[in-house]
């Protein structure tokens, strides 16, 4: 157990639905990471939150959002899906925004879009 | 061209061989990381590197900042080292997150 949880393990929705992935990260981390998976893309950066704030954006679409609550963990909302978002999704999480601490990654939900 | 490239994508080792996995980035960096994703899928961060050398039992990674290149040895390898590798840069200027992904080589090691 690296300490960072992920919920669902696994997802199967239909094209045109919206899902949301959680992530609690590791006690004592402030900063979130939410990373998208998939066999023609590879790892993809999309999002980072610390202490509740947006901080960096990556190839995140527009039907994706996400947010950090007070209580430090996170959500990544997917909207009106399509099959090319079938991935895996990890989440990370770091004391903080500093290339000087690791990360520590979740074990990913799966989502597949029938 | 992709800014992070890996070689070699595939990788068949015989159980104790010594085991190097190549990683040459195109942008200016503040850190690498080494990442290890078994086949379940989670991953597992190895190393983050600015410079120089760092060990970590039977794995050691390099940096040649100057270069752009880096490694990552396994000494004495075993088949529970069968995973894929990834390495992954922080560019400067970016958030900690936004990393920049290679492709990943992936390591069997036969008993």
């Amino acid at each position: 157990d690296s300490g960072v949880t992920q919920t669902p393990k696994h997802l199967i929705t239909a094209t045109g639905q919206r899902v949301t992935l959680r992530c609690s990260p590791r006690s004592g981390d402030l900063s979130v990471y939410w990373y998208q998976q998939s066999l023609d893309q590879g790892l993809q950066f999309l999002i980072q939150y610390y202490n509740g704030e947006e901080r960096a954006k990556g190839n995140i679409l527009e039907r994706f959002s996400a947010q950090q609550f007070p209580d430090l963990h996170s959500e990544l909302n997917l909207s009106s899906l399509e099959l090319g978002d079938s991935a895996l999704y990890f989440c990370a999480s770091s004391l903080e925004d500093s290339p000087n601490y690791g990360y520590t990654f979740g074990s990913g939900t799966r989502l597949t879009v029938v | 061209k992709n800014e992070v490239e890996q070689s070699p994508q595939n990788l068949t080792a015989q159980e104790g061989e010594f085991i190097t996995i190549n990683c040459s980035y195109s942008v200016g960096i503040s850190a690498l990381h080494w990442l290890q994703q078994h086949p379940g899928g989670g991953i597992v961060s190895l190393f983050m590197l600015s410079s120089g050398k760092k060990k970590h039992g039977r794995l050691i990674a390099t940096i040649n900042i100057q270069e752009k290149h880096s490694s990552l040895h396994i000494t004495a390898s075993h088949p529970r080292d069968s995973a894929v590798y990834i390495c992954a840069v922080i560019p400067w200027g970016g958030s900690q997150g936004n990393l920049i992904f290679g492709k990943g080589t992936k390591l069997s090691v036969k008993p």
